[in-house]
């Protein structure tokens, strides 16, 4: 199963773009990386998914490399409510997709 | 507001007691997921339905903790003989499943503390 490594944190200033970077080396070819964020002491809200082709929708957009080992998540005018915790993950095939394996995510903070 | 709602939001007992917390997925959502997250952490996987199918158990899921969907629709965790170290927030999502990989929503958790 793949694994992702995050940065444990981040700063971003507020109306500036916020690239959250992600490793996963030993992704495979039909594993989906998605994005979700954690606002503190709620759940983890969707924000985005792919598999090789960027993606962008209201909230964010992902740029995954040519190779696949690595994505970013662009947050492209950061506010404050984007201050959360935020975790990358690959989706594995197996098992009918089923559960997503969190890691420790990026906590990223936005000043004003 | 047509989101997953979790009930009750937050949840204090004593040690040994039992607990039961439910999950009302989004409508027509044939999946439901169940996760535990401790202070600091990710969501850890528990359980999931697909129907009233539970498809999948974690270790995690120890035998004081039982997951139930009677009839696809809502969910039930119960836990008994609680422990202080089942003190975390409890998380359920939901999803549709289709073509390639379904995308789970979660609800708001709720937060259990065992004294």
């Amino acid at each position: 199963d793949a694994k992702t490594t995050q940065p444990p944190s981040m700063d971003c200033a507020e109306g500036r773009a916020a690239n959250l970077p992600c490793n996963h080396s030993t992704i495979s070819g039909n594993e989906y990386v998605y994005w979700y964020r954690q606002i503190h002491s709620q759940g983890p809200q969707y924000i985005i998914h792919g598999l090789k082709n960027n993606e962008t929708n209201e909230m964010a957009s992902l740029i995954i490399t040519e190779d696949r080992k690595s994505s970013t998540l662009i947050l492209p005018h950061a506010t404050l409510r984007d201050t959360a915790v935020y975790y990358c993950i690959v989706r594995f095939s197996t098992d009918s997709w089923g559960k997503l394996q969190f890691g420790a995510g990026t906590q990223v903070v936005v000043t004003p | 507001d047509t989101g997953v709602s979790q009930d009750p939001r937050h949840k204090i007992t004593k040690r040994g007691q039992n607990v039961t917390f439910r999950c009302d997925p989004i409508s027509e959502h044939n999946r439901l997921y169940w996760y535990r997250q401790t202070l600091g952490q990710g969501p850890e996987f528990l359980t999931y339905f697909q129907n009233e199918a539970q498809l999948e158990k974690s270790r995690l899921l120890s035998d004081r903790f039982s997951a139930e969907r009677p009839k696809g629709s809502f969910s039930t965790l119960e836990i008994q003989r609680t422990e202080q170290g089942d003190s975390a927030m409890y998380l359920c999502a939901s999803s549709l499943t289709g073509q390639g990989p379904d995308t789970q929503y979660f609800g708001p958790g709720t937060r259990l503390t065992v004294l």
